[in-house]
């Protein structure tokens, strides 16, 4: 079974970038079928979809978050990675990987998710 | 106003039904979309529920019990979430989502209790 973990710094000061990398495990990035995404949660609020990446490295960024992210895919390592630039204290949130199948020219659910990582923004 | 808006609380009795409502904006045509529902317990990861945009067009995550089911109500303009013989287990946090002008969007959540 198919399962994404997180791992990064929990600590980032402010202007600086926020670098965090998903770890694909019991399948292949590169098997194609699905996008890799990035979704985070602010303390004690809901979700927010900051973007996602097929294996050929084709992105859709969050329009709000655009000007900042940038997710790439190593399918040598089986990974993910997220950056987000210039970040502040609103940047501070539980971020978690996930993956949504793709068919039928349709993306799916998020159907599997990592556990989370709390990233903190303060200097 | 949101995409997506969900009223922020929701009470039922074990045993009882539970309707969660996700209304879009309006002038989005709640008809056109396939709404995504998923359920997070307190300190968990969110979990995928299943999808509906018609009763053709559907899906229930895997593993994911038949009183979960979805539907909607185009008088109102929303997609809804319908549990049927809630248990204590179903005490969650859910949010709906739609994939929207090229993002997805997710609703800001209802917070189900079960007392």
């Amino acid at each position: 079974q198919v399962q994404l973990q997180e791992s990064g710094p929990g600590l980032v000061k402010p202007s600086q970038t926020l670098s965090l990398t998903c770890t694909v495990s019991g399948g292949s990035i590169s098997s194609g079928g699905y996008y890799w995404s990035w979704i985070r949660q602010h303390p004690g609020k809901g979700l927010e979809w900051i973007g996602y990446i097929y294996y050929s490295g084709s992105t859709y960024y969050n329009p709000s978050l655009k000007s900042r992210v940038t997710i790439s895919v190593d399918t040598s390592k089986n990974q993910f990675s997220l950056k987000l630039s210039s970040v502040t204290a609103a940047d501070t949130a539980v971020y978690y990987c996930a993956r949504a199948p793709y068919g039928g020219n349709k993306v799916g659910a998020f159907d599997i998710w990592g556990q989370g990582t709390m990233v903190t923004v303060s200097s | 106003q949101p995409v997506l808006t969900q009223p922020t609380s929701l009470s039922a009795s074990p045993g009882a039904s539970a309707r969660f409502t996700c209304t879009l904006r309006s002038g989005i045509n709640v008809g056109t979309y396939r709404i995504y529902w998923y359920q997070q317990k307190p300190g968990s990861l969110p979990r995928y529920l299943l999808r509906y945009k018609s009763d053709s067009d559907k899906q229930q995550g895997s593993g994911v019990p038949s009183r979960f089911s979805g539907s909607k109500d185009a008088s109102t303009n929303a997609g809804l979430l319908l549990i049927s013989g809630l248990q204590s287990e179903d005490e969650a946090d859910y949010y709906c989502a739609i994939w929207y002008s090229s993002t997805w969007v997710f609703g800001g959540g209802t917070k189900l209790t079960v007392l």
